[in-house]
């Protein structure tokens, strides 16, 4: 148990549709991550958040959004949802922002 | 354009040999190295790292090589175990004083262990 809380595990929607994934950092840690998985892929950066900034971007949609609130729990937002979507969707957390990162379990995102 | 390379899709190795997985980065910027093990359905676990002020970190049967000049590191597994068959990432980050404090991972090399 990596200490890091992703929900849902698992989320199927329509196209069109918006979901928000969501997580919660390990005790302590200040940065969170979001990476995207899809099929045969590696692991695409999304965002990275530190104690409530966005600190770096990377190759997020226009139409996905992210957050960290006080408490430090982030949101991913995802909208206008395409067959193309549908992915693993990783959150990760760190104590600085670019040593060890440590990772939920995911949410599989299926858009039919 | 691909900042950290793993050019291996797979690789298979015999139960007791060494197992070396090999990475490649572009940017000079980069000062910390890490290597993540990935099992199917799971997300990625840490498993050793290495600062560019090193050239070699060890732990346990895991050994990091880190070749600055040729922007090049390893990853050996030695002995090799049935439970190492998984998914390696190679990810590399740069210091917030390099203004680009971010985990870029490589595809991944998926190893193999052969009874």
């Amino acid at each position: 148990d990596s200490g890091v809380t992703q929900t849902p595990k698992h989320l199927i929607t329509a196209t069109g549709q918006r979901v928000t994934l969501r997580c919660s950092p390990r005790s302590g840690d200040l940065s969170v991550y979001w990476y995207q998985q899809s099929l045969d892929q590696g692991l695409q950066f999304l965002i990275q958040y530190y104690n409530g900034e966005e600190r770096a971007k990377g190759n997020i949609l226009e139409r996905f959004s992210a957050q960290q609130f006080p408490d430090l729990h982030s949101e991913l937002n995802l909208s206008s949802l395409e067959l193309g979507d549908s992915a693993l969707y990783f959150c990760a957390s760190s104590v600085d922002g670019y040593t060890e990162a440590f990772f939920g379990q995911g949410t599989r995102l299926t858009v039919v | 354009d691909q900042q950290v390379k793993q050019n291996s899709p797979s690789l298979s190795v015999q139960e007791g040999r060494i197992s070396i997985l090999n990475c490649d980065y572009t940017n000079s910027m980069f000062d910390y190295f890490l290597w993540y093990k990935k099992y199917p359905a799971e997300g990625p676990t840490f498993l050793i790292s290495i600062s560019s002020i090193k050239d070699k970190n060890e732990d346990g049967r895991f050994t990091v090589f880190l070749n600055k000049s040729a922007k090049h590191l390893s990853l050996h597994i030695v002995p090799s175990q049935p439970g190492d068959s998984a998914v390696y990432f190679c990810a590399a980050s740069a210091s917030w004083m390099n203004r680009d404090d971010k985990i870029i991972f490589g595809k991944g090399t998926r190893l193999h262990i052969l009874p």
